[in-house]
């Protein structure tokens, strides 16, 4: 049972144009969504998150959409940069959790020059 | 601020053998999490830890895995004996807290021949 989706393996984008990554979760119980970015050989890190009692959060280029409605949470990168391209995942936390994240599977992103 | 720390970064061995993986978070994270990330798929949470008590280890095979926290810092992971199935990146990962982001160590690579 797979409770959070990302439907798309990957994505190419330009240099400068805008990346945007989805999510898709099934569980309403989630209350908090991370962004995770992975480089080959490297462990993921942290990017940018949002409480699900918010809809928006930006950090610089960087600005996570949450459609609780929809149970569907976006990734937005604009511009995109060369340095963009890695494997970005989308992670969920249910609510009273100690902690336990829920990854989807990935998204691969190249940004082109 | 050091990451957290994993060894080995590779690790080949045959079906039923034993292995072990080390991991050392960040100094002051008191909650401790050990995935397993098959490829193609995102990391799945294998056993979770609040200082050297276990949280969460719901997901985790206990009749091959076994994992302990010893003081409540270092963290060691084994496999006994190994399956061809096993073959995965295990990583480590560690907060302040279960609320907060998680840290990860770039992984061991284990392969199972």
């Amino acid at each position: 049972d797979q409770q959070v989706k990302q439907n798309s393996p990957s994505l190419s984008v330009q240099e400068g144009r805008i990346s945007i990554l989805n999510c898709d979760y099934t569980n309403s119980m989630f209350d908090y969504f991370l962004w995770y970015k992975k480089y080959p050989a490297e462990g993921p890190t942290f990017l940018i998150s949002i409480s699900s009692i918010k809809d928006k959060n930006e950090d610089g280029r960087f600005t996570v959409f949450l459609n609780k409605s929809a149970k569907h949470l976006s990734l937005h990168i604009v511009p995109s940069q060369p340095g963009d391209s890695a494997v970005y995942f989308c992670a969920a936390r249910a609510s009273g959790n100690t902690g336990k994240l829920i990854f989807g599977q990935g998204t691969t992103l190249q940004v082109k020059p | 601020e050091a990451g957290v720390a994993q060894s080995p970064r590779y690790k080949i061995i045959e079906k039923r053998q034993s292995v072990a993986f080390w991991c050392n978070p960040i100094s002051g994270h008191a909650t401790l999490y050990w995935y397993q990330q098959i490829l193609g798929q995102g990391p799945k949470l294998l056993i979770q830890f609040q200082n050297n008590g276990v949280v969460d280890d719901s997901q985790l095979p206990k009749d091959r895995f076994s994992a302990e926290r010893l003081k409540g810092v270092d963290s060691t992971l084994k496999i006994q004996p190994a399956k061809l199935e096993d073959s995965a990146v295990y990583l480590c990962a560690s907060s302040h807290v279960g609320n907060q982001p998680q840290h990860f160590g770039d992984g061991t690579r284990l392969s199972i021949l």
